[in-house]
């Protein structure tokens, strides 16, 4: 069981549509992160939210802290065929960053 | 600045061979973590090593070991290679320790290891 899970684990969409991604656990979380991998390359930092029910704006990507710590939103307005990745959240637990899964979107133009 | 330097990018190896991979963090960065990285299992924490102490360790067998060097550079080891052990293997480094509020990683673009 892992415990970040994130969902759905494969999204394909058409150019310009919406989408959100979702990561929940049971444990709070005094931060969670979200990167960006494409295909052979690390992860890329996107953000990371602090405090419960912070909502943070990169261009189209609006990222939301649950109120209570426990879980997270990354959602994207109008995607692009740029935003094609791998989408993972993480949060700090016992002196390590654990992930979630995953995360596979697919954009089509 | 520069960001995180792994090498070598590629490697192919036989099985039962060993192999080590290095990691330079960014300059001033004393923290740097290690994960495993496979479409099976997603990204798995192997170690991590703090002003060349190993901090914390994943759930791996003692053939992944690792080690950080006075400069902050840190080498990991994989003996007697298993097909298994066929992954991306990335690190991260930090300016705070791991799990001390870090709220930011800075990845190496990976290693890639085959084991054939």
């Amino acid at each position: 069981t892992q415990l970040l899970e994130q969902s759905p684990q494969f999204l394909s969409i058409q150019e310009g549509e919406n989408l959100t991604v979702y990561c929940n656990s049971s444990s709070v979380f005094s931060s969670l992160q979200w990167y960006r991998q494409e295909p052979g390359e690390g992860p890329v930092l996107l953000v990371t939210v602090v405090t419960g029910g912070e909502v943070k704006k990169l261009k189209r990507l609006t990222f939301q802290f649950g109120d209570a710590r426990k879980d997270s939103s990354l959602h994207i307005t109008a995607a692009q065929p740029g935003d094609t990745g791998l989408y993972l959240c993480a949060g700090e637990y016992g002196n390590k960053l654990v992930f979630g899964a995953g995360t596979i979107l697919r954009v089509k133009s | 600045k520069a960001g995180v330097t792994q090498t070598p990018r590629y490697l192919i190896k036989t099985r039962g061979q060993q192999v080590t991979l290095s990691c330079s963090p960014i300059s001033g960065h004393r923290s740097v973590s290690w994960y495993q990285q496979t479409p099976g299992q997603g990204l798995q924490f192997l170690f991590e090593y703090f002003s060349e102490t190993q901090r914390n360790k994943g759930n791996f067998p003692g053939r992944f070991s690792g080690r950080q060097f006075s400069n902050s550079r840190s080498e990991m080891n994989v003996s007697t290679l298993e097909l298994g052990d066929s992954a991306l293997y990335l690190c991260a480094s930090s300016l705070p320790p791991a799990g001390q509020g870090a709220h930011g990683y800075t990845f190496g673009s990976g290693t890639r290891l085959t084991v054939v």
